[in-house]
This record gives C-alpha cells, structure tokens and sequence, in this order.
C-alpha cells in the first residue's frame, strides 16, 4: 500500500478555503486517493475519493496532481463544523472483497472564527 | 436508517475480564470491519467479515475475537482483557462492487481496562 505524508496540523479562518495536501509518492496505478475526516472522536466519515481526474462533491473537492503523487483537498468555505481531523488514505478498490483501510495520523484542521 | 450502532458507549473493565461490543447495521451491508484507535492515533484494523459466516484477521487481531451469523450483527469478543486493549472501538461497514466502497462508521466504544 502507498504511505501519506500529511501535516500533522493546520489552521484556516472560517469561511476561507480550506486546502489540505498530502504526498502518496509511490501510489500505484490501481490505488484510489480517499479522504476520511473524524470530528472529535466520533466514528470516521467519507468524504471524497479520486483516481486521477478532479472530484467535487457536496462536502469537498479533491485535486490529484498528473503525476498523482500528491493530491490536495479542499474545504471551499470552512465553517467551525468543519474542525477535525482529516485522513488522506490511498488504496487500490477491490473489485471483490473487502477494502481494508490504512488510517495514518491525519491532519488536524483548526476553524478560527 | 440508523445506520451502524454500537453498545455499549462506555465500559470499563478489569483485568482479566471478558466483554463482547456489540455491532449492528441495517444498510443490508455485507462488508463489516472493526478498529481500534488508540489515542492521539489513527485507526487500526482488527477484523473484518465480507458475509454471514465469513470473517478474517486485520492488523491487530491479537486478544479479540468475532462472529458473524447474521449479515446486520458483528459481535468483537475480548477475552482475558489487558490494558493494552483500553482504546476505543469502531465498527463499519460497507457495500459490495462497485462504487466508492465508502465504509461508514459507528459512534464507537470507549474501553478502559484497569
């Protein structure tokens, strides 16, 4: 499985956009970029996954650079519901069988009001 | 839908005590998984089921073990508890095929083994 690099932290004021990298150097062609947040000890929640084009959805957009060894999500108006801490998670999707998911240390993002 | 639902929220042990954590989904899921995740740290896999009557180990299934007769019902047994289960506990499920294989979570556990 490829690593994630994240910053163990980050700050954004509310209402600005929210950008959060992370580096998957040595993803492999079948590995999908999926990004999971959990506020405050409650049970993880998905928010996006990716193989190589852009994805928007109702919560965030993900941008994979063309080389895919990095990708950036983007919180586009961050409010204070939004503080947690996110995990960038990169894993091949089974076409059988269940998806065994890798959580590394995430990014905590702090909302400032 | 209530989704994934776990009991009990809290518990506390003592040494050398056994509990079971319950786990229920009513997605129809036939993917189900539990993690640990101890604190200031990511998840860890200990098992996970892909039907009824069928389950495997993950990262760290030392000290726990699960059943799964139903396909809404994925029990986590400890056995002989040690402080090195205190952590909380997740359980989540997923479809099957296709599509994101977005696995949604329960509200967890929280063990404490003294």
């Amino acid at each position: 499985d490829a690593k994630t690099t994240q910053p163990p932290s980050m700050d954004c004021a509310e209402g600005r956009a929210a950008n959060l990298p992370c580096n998957h150097s040595t993803i492999s062609g079948n590995e999908y970029v999926y990004w999971y947040r959990q506020i405050h000890s409650q049970g993880p929640q998905y928010i996006i996954h990716g193989l190589k084009n852009n994805e928007t959805n109702e919560m965030a957009s993900l941008i994979i650079t063309e080389d895919r060894k990095s990708s950036t999500l983007i919180l586009p108006h961050a409010t204070l519901r939004d503080t947690a801490v996110y995990y960038c998670i990169v894993r091949a999707l089974p076409p059988q069988g269940a998806q065994k998911l890798v959580f590394g240390q995430g990014t905590r993002l702090t909302i400032n009001p | 839908n209530a989704g994934v639902t776990q009991t009990p929220k809290f518990r506390i042990l003592k040494i050398g005590q056994s509990m079971t954590l319950q786990c229920t989904q009513d997605m129809n899921h036939n993917y189900m998984y539990w993690y640990r995740q101890d604190p200031g740290m990511g998840l860890k896999l200990i098992y996970y089921s892909v039907g009824a009557g069928i389950t495997d180990k993950g990262e760290v299934p030392n000290g726990y073990n699960v059943s799964r007769s139903t396909t809404e019902d994925f029990p986590l047994r400890l056995e002989l508890a040690a402080p090195s289960q205190t952590s909380v506990y997740f359980c989540a499920s997923s479809s099957t095929g296709g599509g994101s294989n977005e696995q949604f979570f329960g509200p967890g556990t929280r063990l404490t083994v003294l």
